[in-house]
């Protein structure tokens, strides 16, 4: 069976200083990957996303950047936090053929700027 | 372009009530239509899924939702509520698999024994 992990689980960042989180998914091949940030009152909204190595598409200009170095993981990734920069950070993994539809989530790290 | 609204930011049920939460989309072709629970500080869960088949869709925990494409709708409802059921649910559209999910912006169900 598949699974997706994400770390770190929680995360208390100064503003102005670097950011990675990482996604892993174990048990399937050349996954989409997508990063999506849950921010109080802006609901869930989807950052990034990538259909194979070396290939990422960004879906909202901002301060965060993202890398796919390998065919299962996924990183999210900053060089100055920024206070609006806060939430919480899912990853997602959708399948080939008939599972290409459904996103599957992971547990999410939040991220608090102070 | 797609949008997705749920009527409704917190909805309140006696345990063992009947449970309905609303969802309306707007997309250009036929969708993909996704119901997800969150339960506080976890991530998404995959409740049910329409794409295409079955306009009556059964998922987990004894939720069903039902594709209603002359009104757009995709209202999640459960017969009977548990107080397990009390999280945030949010519905979500994309009109080709594989890509962005477009999400509501979610409904808090609180369930009273």
């Amino acid at each position: 069976s598949q699974t997706i992990h994400q770390w770190p689980a929680t995360l208390v960042q100064p503003v102005g200083s670097p950011l990675s989180l990482e996604c892993t998914v174990e048990g399937t091949s050349n996954p989409n990957l997508y990063w999506y940030r849950q921010a109080a009152g802006r609901g869930l909204q989807l950052l990034f996303y990538s259909v194979g190595i070396g290939q990422i598409s960004s879906e909202v200009p901002q301060n965060l950047s993202a890398s796919r170095p390998q065919d299962r993981q996924f990183i999210l990734s900053s060089k100055k936090l920024l206070l609006s920069d806060s939430g919480f950070y899912l990853c997602a993994w959708s399948g080939g053929g008939a599972q290409t539809d459904t996103q599957y989530f992971g547990p999410g790290t939040r991220l608090t700027v102070l | 372009a797609q949008s997705v609204t749920q009527l409704g930011s917190h909805v309140s049920v006696s345990e063992g009530a009947l449970v309905l939460l609303r969802c309306n989309y707007s997309s250009s072709v036929p969708p993909y239509l996704f119901w997800y629970v969150q339960y506080p500080n976890q991530g998404l869960q995959l409740l049910l899924k329409y794409t295409s088949a079955a306009t009556l869709v059964k998922g987990i925990n004894g939720f069903e939702a039902e594709f209603k494409k002359s009104e757009t709708s995709f209202h999640l409802t459960k017969p009977s509520a548990h107080m397990s059921d009390a999280a945030e649910y949010f519905c979500a559209v994309s009109d080709q698999a594989g890509t962005a999910l477009i999400f509501g912006k979610g409904t808090t169900l609180s369930v009273s024994s």
